[in-house]
C-alpha cells in the first residue's frame, strides 16, 4: 500500500530565508509521481511542483525545488527566499502514474509560518 | 477562464438529511475526484471517476454517493448514513492520460471547496 509521511506538523522560518519541508513515501509501484500542494487559509489546494519517479533531475519551479532521493524514498520541498505569503499548509502527495486513474494520496501536512 | 466550480461554499445540514455538493469543470478533463478534509488533517479520497458513467469508491466511500452523467459534472451526495459528515469537501479533476513522461496529465486541479456543517 502507498503511504506518505510528513513528520513536521509545524515549521517556522524567518522571511527571506530558505526552508525545507520533509516528505517520505512508501510504494511498491515502479512509476509514480510526487506532488506538493499549498493550502492557504482560504482552503483551495494550489499545485506547486511535480517530480516523476523516472526523472533524473530534481524538479524546480521558481522559488520551489524538490529534493528527490529515490533510494531513501524522500521528496523534500525546498522554498527559497521565504515570503510572508508562503504561510500556509503544505501537503506532499503521490500517485501511481503507470495506470490511468491512479489515486492521489496525501500526507498529513506541515503548517509553515513565515516570520517578518 | 478554465477551472473547477464548487457550490455551495458553505452548507448547513440537519441530521437525517441528504445534501448534494456540486462540482463543475470546464477544463475538458476526463477524471474527477472528491476528497474530504477534517481539521488539521490531510485529504482522504471519497470517490473518483475516470470516465462518464463510471466511478470507483475511494478510501472512505461509506455514506456518500456520486454520479457522472456528464464529463463536466461530478456531484457528491452526503447521505444520512454518513455518521460524521461535518468536514471540508474538495473536488478535483485531471487530464489523466497518464504515463510517466507526461507530467501535466498527472496533476490534479482543485476547486475552492465546500464546507459542510451538521447542526
Amino acid at each position: 500500500a502507498q503511504k506518505i509521511t510528513q513528520t513536521q506538523p509545524g515549521m517556522f522560518v524567518q522571511e527571506k530565508e530558505a526552508v525545507t519541508l520533509d516528505c517520505t513515501y512508501d510504494t511498491s509501484d515502479q512509476s509514480y509521481g510526487l506532488f506538493w500542494y499549498k493550502q492557504p487559509s482560504s482552503g483551495e489546494m494550489i499545485f506547486l511542483i511535480y517530480q516523476g519517479s523516472y526523472d533524473e533531475q530534481n524538479a524546480t519551479e521558481g522559488r520551489y525545488s524538490l529534493n528527490f532521493q529515490k533510494a531513501r524514498k524522500s521528496a523534500n520541498l525546498v522554498i527559497s527566499a521565504s515570503q510572508l505569503g508562503d504561510s500556509a499548509m503544505y501537503f506532499c502527495a503521490m500517485r501511481d502514474i503507470y495506470n490511468q486513474g491512479g489515486k492521489l494520496i496525501f500526507g498529513q501536512g506541515t503548517e509553515l509560518s513565515v516570520k517578518p | 477562464d478554465g477551472g473547477i466550480t464548487q457550490s455551495p461554499k458553505y452548507l448547513f445540514r440537519k441530521e437525517g438529511q441528504n445534501v448534494t455538493l456540486s462540482c463543475e469543470q470546464n477544463l475538458n478533463h476526463d477524471a474527477m475526484y472528491w476528497y474530504r478534509q477534517d481539521p488539521g488533517q490531510g485529504l482522504r479520497l471519497i470517490y473518483y471517476s475516470q470516465i462518464v458513467n463510471d466511478f470507483q469508491k475511494g478510501d472512505i466511500a461509506e455514506g456518500y454517493s456520486v454520479s457522472r452523467e456528464k464529463k463536466e459534472s461530478f456531484p457528491l451526495t452526503v447521505t444520512s448514513a454518513q455518521k460524521n459528515p461535518t468536514a471540508f469537501y474538495l473536488c478535483a479533476s485531471s487530464i489523466d492520460h497518464g504515463g510517466p513522461t507526461y507530467s501535466g496529465a498527472n496533476v490534479l486541479t482543485f476547486g475552492a471547496g465546500s464546507r459542510l456543517t451538521v447542526l
